[in-house]
């Protein structure tokens, strides 16, 4: 049963420190979504890549956070340094060319002290 | 820019009952598709049911089905037989398409908590 992984599932740590949330995508899949999840802003997205490339990262805030595709089977998403506002369930989705469907991993949850 | 609103931040349904949850989108776009997603207390996305805009025929999945208006531009999904199970919260989204068929970002609506009680 294949399906997209994220770790790790749940995240503590204290302001300033780094993030490092990781991505396994369904295998085959080459379109990968970050979305953040908060009460305050719904379900939005951070950043896309298709094929390993960026092709938007406009929602993601550029002075902290990154992602990268280093390969076709892993995605990252970092936050240095965090911050308490950076609270918030971060899901990975993967998709793939001529289908359109987005598959949702189990999300990691973090929280910034 | 496309937009998707749902009105109703809670419903609540009797076990066995039929619920309909609404959603309205705005968009220029004419090739596209909408989907609602199922979340559980387990916080995973589940796609519950997807459809065409280019398709005239409501999608069906078992006990889910959607009421499709293009012109009116909305999308409700209606749950029939609501078991216990089906708690959860409900996300209307929606995406454009291109040609060659890549999957593009979905753009959610606020989310709709559906009680399903016994």
């Amino acid at each position: 049963d294949a399906r997209v992984t994220q770790t790790p599932r749940d995240k503590v740590t204290e302001m300033g420190q780094e993030v490092t949330m990781r991505c396994q995508p369904i295998l085959g899949h080459n379109t990968v979504f970050w979305y953040r999840q908060t009460m305050m802003q719904g379900l939005e997205l951070l950043a896309y890549f298709r094929n390993r490339a960026p092709l938007d990262d406009s929602g993601m805030p550029k002075d902290r956070f990154s992602a990268e595709m280093p390969d076709a089977t892993l995605a990252t998403l970092k936050i240095q340094p965090s911050e308490p506002r950076d609270s918030a369930v971060y899901f990975c989705a993967s998709g793939k060319q001529g289908a359109e469907t987005q598959y949702f991993g189990p999300g990691t949850r973090l929280l910034v002290l | 820019a496309q937009t998707v609103t749902q009105s109703q931040p809670e419903m609540s349904v009797q076990e066995a009952e039929t619920v309909t949850l609404s959603c309205t989108y705005d968009t220029s776009e004419n090739n596209y598709y909408l989907f609602w997603y199922k979340q559980p207390p387990s916080r995973q996305m589940i796609l519950v049911i997807r459809q065409e805009a280019y398709k005239q025929q409501n999608a069906t999945e078992n006990r889910f089905s959607v009421n499709f208006q293009k012109a009116a531009k909305s999308f409700s999904l209606k749950i029939s037989d609501s078991q216990l199970g089906d708690t959860a919260m409900y996300f209307c989204a929606f995406m454009r398409t291109n040609y060659g068929g890549a999957t593009n970002k979905l753009i959610f609506g606020t989310g709709t908590l559906l009680a399903v009680q016994p």
